[in-house]
């Protein structure tokens, strides 16, 4: 079976960091892939990570370590407009991405 | 970067009637299409695969009498909600793959189906 969790809600401060969780169990591994969601709208891609390690992309960075089916998301200098849901989804073999429940997050002045 | 357009944004019907939303890529070839339902404050939940040229596959759970899937094209799938009730109010977002790449995925801006 698929499980993917991470944290329901999270809430941080404009211009800090803030890290949030995915650990993940899949039946096949076709890499780890971060969204932003705001209300209302489509998914954007962020981030993906099918090897071990840091990937980093400007103010936003995403790690994988398979052996242990976790992975995070950070964002740096935090800005209101970071504010939305934050997907952690699962690529399988299948082609399918399963996704986590989401991480919403509120950033406060 | 690849364009998914997905039609209608919204959409309000009676119940018992029948709502088509359409996903078009338009600018790539998409031999696989998804369809994704999403409950306010909850994840994408995939409800099929849709491939070109053949039935969709659908996931557990899902009617796929009710929830019609065709992808007659390769930048075209439709999902068809059928005989619509209350319970079926949700937003509805298709996605197309971009060759055989995972990442290559685009989503669709959603289509939020109210039924009266």
């Amino acid at each position: 079976g698929q499980n993917i969790d991470q944290p329901t809600e999270m809430t941080a401060t404009e211009g800090a960091i803030v890290q949030i969780n995915c650990t993940y169990q899949t039946s096949g591994f076709n890499g780890l892939f971060w969204y932003q969601q705001h209300a209302g709208e489509a998914p954007t891609f962020l981030s993906y990570n099918v090897l071990d390690g840091l990937e980093e992309k400007g103010r936003f960075s995403s790690f994988l370590s398979r052996s242990k089916g976790y992975s995070y998301l950070l964002l740096k200098e935090l800005q209101m407009k970071d504010s939305a849901s934050y997907l952690c989804a699962v690529g399988n073999q299948g082609g399918k991405l399963i996704f986590g429940q989401g991480t919403e997050l509120s950033v406060k002045p | 970067g690849a364009v998914v357009s997905q039609h209608p944004s919204r959409v309000i019907c009676k119940s018992g009637t029948s709502v088509k939303i359409e996903c078009r890529s338009l600018d790539f070839q998409a031999t696989t299409m998804f369809w994704y339902r999403q409950f306010p404050k909850q994840s994408l939940m995939l409800m099929a695969t849709s491939n070109e040229g053949s039935k969709a596959t659908y996931e557990q759970g899902v009617e796929k009498d009710k929830f019609l899937i065709n992808h007659a094209s390769l930048t075209l799938s439709t999902l068809t909600v059928t005989s619509a009730h209350p319970e079926d109010s949700s937003f509805y977002i298709c996605s197309a793959r971009e060759g055989q790449v995972s990442e290559k995925l685009f989503f669709g801006s959603g289509t939020q189906l109210s039924v009266l």
